[in-house]
């Protein structure tokens, strides 16, 4: 059980640039989560994801896409990078409890090792 | 989701307790308060969470004031491996809302 993975580790790109970062879950997780991390700040919500095939934005969602065609799924794309996505960016998926839409219950997430982007 | 408000950083010794704070004052009834926790060049990792009651597990307790506008995280005995910074979060979805987290420094 690897729980979330995520591909590359680390990346270089110039400006203008794209690539896509993949994030896997192997828990059968139905939420999936994309966040970036700024030095000596918190985590940022750019997308989300409650199911497969559904997508949704967070709070800093602009200059990113995202897409979710399977379950385990989660793919974050940069179409054009820019210096200010320089950052570590975050997946992370959690469990889809039952009830939840009656009363709001807590979520656990899991969260990946990271990827450190770099954009010249 | 409720704004949460932490200290920017704490300090303890080694085998100690620690006691970090949270105040978490518009939180509404159905929001749950969670902690994590981020070791260095690591994920967020969850540590525990609550409603009304307080809570133990293997890895800390979680007392929440009577009101429910203020918790703090017990580690009841630090070791240098709980260096890490800790996020206090009140919500009620999936969403999860991170703060700029309270960084510990335990001194051996």
């Amino acid at each position: 059980n690897a729980g979330v993975t995520q591909t590359p580790k680390f990346r270089v790109l110039k400006t203008g640039q794209s690539m896509t970062l993949l994030c896997a879950q192997d828990m059968n997780h139905e939420y999936m989560y994309w966040y970036r991390q700024d030095p000596g700040m918190g985590l940022r919500l750019i997308h989300y994801s409650v199911g497969e095939g559904t997508t949704a934005k967070g709070e800093v969602p602009d200059g990113y896409n995202v897409s979710r065609l399977k379950k385990q799924n989660f793919l974050l794309g940069l179409e054009s990078a820019a210096p200010s996505q320089t950052s570590v960016y975050f997946c992370a998926s959690s469990a889809l409890y039952e009830g939840w839409v009656v009363i709001r219950n807590y979520n656990e997430q899991f969260f990946g090792p990271g990827t450190r982007l770099t954009v010249l | 989701d409720a704004k949460t408000t932490q200290p920017n950083s704490m300090e303890s010794n080694e085998e100690e307790p620690v006691h970090l704070p949270c105040n978490h004052s518009t939180i509404s009834g159905t929001d749950y308060i969670h902690w994590y926790r981020q070791l260095p060049s690591q994920g967020p990792e969850y540590v525990i969470h609550g409603l009304t009651s307080n809570v133990n597990n293997r890895m800390a307790s979680l007392a929440i004031a009577e009101d429910r506008k203020s918790s703090t995280l017990i580690l009841h005995r630090a070791t240098l491996r709980d260096a890490a910074v800790y996020y206090c979060i009140a919500h009620g979805g999936f969403k999860t809302i991170f703060g700029a987290g309270t960084r510990l420094f335990v001194k051996a």
